[in-house]
């Protein structure tokens, strides 16, 4: 079974330009997951989506951030303009249903990481 | 609050000793605990997780953890550490309510030596 994809793998841009970022899930995996992880810490939710529509974006950034999940398959992230506390690497992840199990576990993908200079 | 905690940043070991990765937590009503592993370049692999029954939990590559209620604790176990166990261990709660949010402690690098 193919796991999540994720591209590109690696990206350098320069402070308030603007990127984007994709993802395929596991095939069948109604729920989605975008992760930042600042080196030092732990990868930290900025949205999830169930099927196409957002359940979680508390701590998205909405003035530069923005992601969709058109057809509730695959998903992009984009920041515009970029800061340089964005870099990071960005995670994507995925997860069977969209009843938001207790249970069920989220297979991540691996991942993008992104400088800002 | 609803927090993980890893109070080792590193964890040094030498191969063939036993490994502990220690992570403690803090959720309000039963709580659901994962394990994952990050390698260089890599995104994070599950190795296991404590959802109900049995405290200690077996999961991928030989691992386990064990789940302690009164001490509010998960650590991650290991009989006989391997030089390919070195790698970037998070600990991860699954928060009450919400949508399989999951909060992941700051993470633990452990190191095996030959």
């Amino acid at each position: 079974e193919a796991g999540v994809a994720q591209s590109p793998r690696y990206k350098i841009i320069e402070k308030r330009q603007s990127v984007a970022f994709w993802c395929n899930p596991i095939s069948g995996h109604a729920t989605l997951y975008w992760y930042q992880q600042i080196l030092g810490q732990g990868p930290k939710l900025l949205i999830q989506f169930q099927n196409n529509g957002v359940v979680d974006d508390s701590q998205l950034p909405k003035d530069r951030f923005s992601a969709e999940r058109l057809k509730g398959v695959d998903s992009t992230l984009k920041i515009q303009p970029a800061k340089l506390e964005d870099s990071a690497v960005y995670l994507c992840a995925s997860s069977l249903s969209n009843s938001g199990l207790a249970q069920e576990t989220q297979y991540f993908g691996p991942g993008t990481r992104l400088l800002v200079l | 609050a609803q927090s993980v905690a890893q109070p080792e940043d590193q964890v040094n070991v030498a191969e063939g000793n036993p490994l502990t990765v220690k992570c403690t937590y803090s959720v309000s009503g039963n709580p659901y605990l994962f394990w994952y592993v990050q390698y260089p370049n890599r995104g994070l692999q599950f190795l296991l997780k404590y959802i109900t029954g049995d405290n200690l939990v077996k999961g991928s590559y030989g691992f386990e953890a064990e789940f302690n209620k009164s001490q509010t604790s998960f650590h991650l176990k290991k009989p006989s550490a391997l030089v390919s166990d070195s790698a970037l261990y998070f600990c991860a709660v699954r928060l009450s309510g919400g949508y399989n949010k999951l909060i992941f402690g700051a993470g633990t690098r452990l190191a095996v030596h030959p």
